[in-house]
This record gives C-alpha cells, structure tokens and sequence, in this order.
C-alpha cells in the first residue's frame, strides 16, 4: 500500500529564507500530487496540483516539482513570510481497488518568525 | 469556483446520540466524495470513499455500521456518527473532486467539523 512521507516534520526560519519542503511516496505508480497548506484548526487549502505527466508547477512564490521514478516531490517556497506558517501536507492519488484512493504525509510544520 | 462546506462547523454532543455533518459541494458536481479524520497535530487518515447513488467505500479499520455515509446527490455527501462516544471526538474533513475528469481530480475540501462528545 502507498505511503507517504514528508520531511522535515517541523522547521523554523526566519523571514526572507528560501525553503524546501519535502516529500516521498513508496508506488511511482500515481495518478496525481497535491501539496495543500492547513491552518491551525481550519480545513485545506490546495496549493499546486501535478499530474503525473507533469513535472513541476509554480504559482506566486511556489513551486512544486514531481520526479515520479524516484517517488518524490518538493515545494520551494520563496522569500518566505509569516504568513507563510502552517502545516504543509502533499496527497498522492493512486488507482486501487476500483477507484482513486488518496494517502496523505503528515505533514512539515512550518513556522516563519519575523 | 470549487467550494465545499460543511455543516455544521462544530458540534458538541451527549455519548450515546448520533450525528449527521452534511458536505456539499457548491458550484459543481462531485464525481466522488472522500471523508477525513484529523487527530489533533496528525495528519488526515482517509476514512471511506464515497460515490454518488452507490454504497461507500470504507477504509481498513472504520467501522461503517458506526460512520453511515450517504452520498444521495451529485453536490451531497453526508457522514453520520451513531452512537457517538467520547474517542470519536475529531475533525472531520471531506474533500470532493470535480465533474469533468479535465481537472485531474483535484481535491477540493471543505473547511472542516470539529466534533466534541461529552
């Protein structure tokens, strides 16, 4: 079965840092990948979405790369901010059993200090 | 465009009622519906996959005589606990993704119901 897994689990960094987050799935087998950003106590927001035909995706100060042979992904965040702070979790979408199955990481919590 | 809510947002129940949080998805039409359970600082464990007119899919582990879920309409999916008990007490997420298959199922959630039993 898929699993995922995402390091580091937790950062610090000063503002204006260029940051790396990353993440790793044991079947390359994948339909897609999804980076999402969670707020304490709220629900997901979706970040960048790569298909598995695709090798990156950039939106503002994100980019998030797909190496499929390898089983990995990264998001680069630029010039980071506070705002920046969350928890960030990547989902790979796999065919199984007759439909598309989801598998989370636990996420990288990142805190972005002034 | 793409939004999902959930309702209702939080809820505090007694220990042996049951509870029903509703997901809609409200400007487009969900192929499929997937239900989370967030425990506090863990990450989303999947807990049953849901398509319309058809009976769910559930997880290794989740009972689903416990976690009924509906998915009655293309824009409705709803998860009900019965006989609610105190280690049910979560965040409970569902994400939809999007008719037509042209966006890749990207998953669209809603903003979450953070169930409290007493």
């Amino acid at each position: 079965k898929q699993e995922v897994t995402q390091i580091p689990a937790a950062l610090s960094v000063p503002e204006g840092e260029n940051l790396v987050l990353n993440c790793s799935f044991t079947d390359s087998a994948i339909y897609n990948l999804q980076w999402f950003r969670q707020d304490p106590g709220k629900g997901l927001t979706s970040l960048l979405l790569i298909q598995s035909s695709q090798r990156e995706q950039t939106s503002g100060r994100l980019n998030a790369s797909l190496d499929k042979s390898s089983g990995r992904s990264t998001l680069y965040i630029a010039a980071s901010q506070p705002g920046d702070s969350a928890t960030y979790l990547c989902a790979v979408l796999d065919w199984w059993g007759g439909s598309y199955i989801p598998t989370f990481g636990r996420g990288t919590s990142l805190i972005v200090h002034p | 465009g793409a939004v999902v809510s959930q309702h209702p947002s939080w809820v505090i129940c007694k220990s042996g009622t049951s509870v029903k949080i509703e997901c809609r998805s409200l400007d487009f039409q969900a192929t499929t519906m997937f239900w989370y359970r967030q425990f506090p600082k863990q990450s989303l464990m999947l807990m049953a996959t849901s398509n319309e007119g058809s009976k769910a899919t559930y997880e290794q582990g989740v009972e689903k005589d416990k976690f009924l879920i509906n998915h009655a309409s293309l824009t409705l999916s709803t998860l009900t606990v019965t006989s609610a008990h105190p280690e049910d007490s979560s965040f409970y997420i569902c994400s939809a993704t999007i008719i037509p298959k042209r966006e890749g199922y990207e998953q669209y959630f809603g903003p979450g119901t953070r169930l409290t039993v007493t």
